[in-house]
């Protein structure tokens, strides 16, 4: 399937440190997004990439993407408590796929303060 | 900053109901799509609409559903007779006309249904 799968599924980390979540999919994608989610809430976007970049920054996110590996990384740098969410990574493949996104499981990050 | 609504924000119902939900999309926005997730489980994609007709649909979109967009601002997704697995929360993203492909969806907070 095209389903991007987000590892790991759960990570505890303290307010300061770093978070990288990575994601891999499995065939030719337009773009890659990422999304944040609060328990119970709806989603929110974060960032876009194209398929041909090869990194992106905003904020204190940066993402990067792999085409020959078929694998993005978000990085959250400095985290805090508020960053707490479950973070997903979704995937745009289809030619006119009027953004039919495909979901990854998604990573649970929790910030400690 | 603009934002898609979404009502009810939880609908408890009785299996073989019918149930409708409801979306209000950003205006200008022309793409319209629901997605469900069951709890603890990914988001799935159900189908997008544009131009008052489906562009798509996944498997998941069987005859039970229907979406339409009655009077040009609702956007309606239509469960003809609930079952239990279709206890889930269900999203309402639009898009941006001329983003297609290059931008980001905006989400709802979604609608919780629970089917007894």
């Amino acid at each position: 399937s095209q389903q991007g799968e987000e590892d790991p599924q759960a990570l505890s980390i303290q307010e300061g440190e770093n978070a990288t979540m990575n994601c891999s999919y499995k065939t030719s994608i337009n773009n890659l997004q990422w999304y944040r989610q609060n328990s119970g809430r709806g989603l929110v976007h974060l960032i876009l990439i194209r398929s041909n970049e090869r990194e992106k920054h905003s904020g204190r996110l940066r993402v990067t993407l792999d085409t020959s590996k078929k694998s993005s990384s978000l990085l959250i740098t400095a985290s805090r408590a508020a960053d707490t969410a479950s973070y997903f990574c979704a995937t745009d493949f289809g030619p006119g796929g009027y953004n039919k996104l495909i979901f990854g499981a998604g990573t649970r990050l929790a910030v400690h303060p | 900053e603009p934002e898609v609504t979404q009502t009810p924000s939880h609908q408890v119902t009785q299996m073989g109901q019918e149930v409708i939900l409801r979306c209000v999309p950003i205006s200008n926005h022309l793409y319209f799509y629901w997605y469900r997730q069951i709890l603890g489980q990914k988001v799935e994609f159900l189908v997008s609409f544009y131009n008052n007709e489906i562009s798509e649909k996944s498997e998941i979109f069987d005859d039970q559903f229907s979406v339409e967009r009655p009077d040009g601002s609702n956007f309606t997704l239509k469960i003809r007779s609930t079952k239990l697995e279709d206890s889930a929360m269900y999203f309402c993203a639009t898009l941006l006309a001329g983003a297609v492909n290059t931008g980001e969806l905006f989400f709802g907070e979604g609608s919780r249904l629970t089917v007894l």
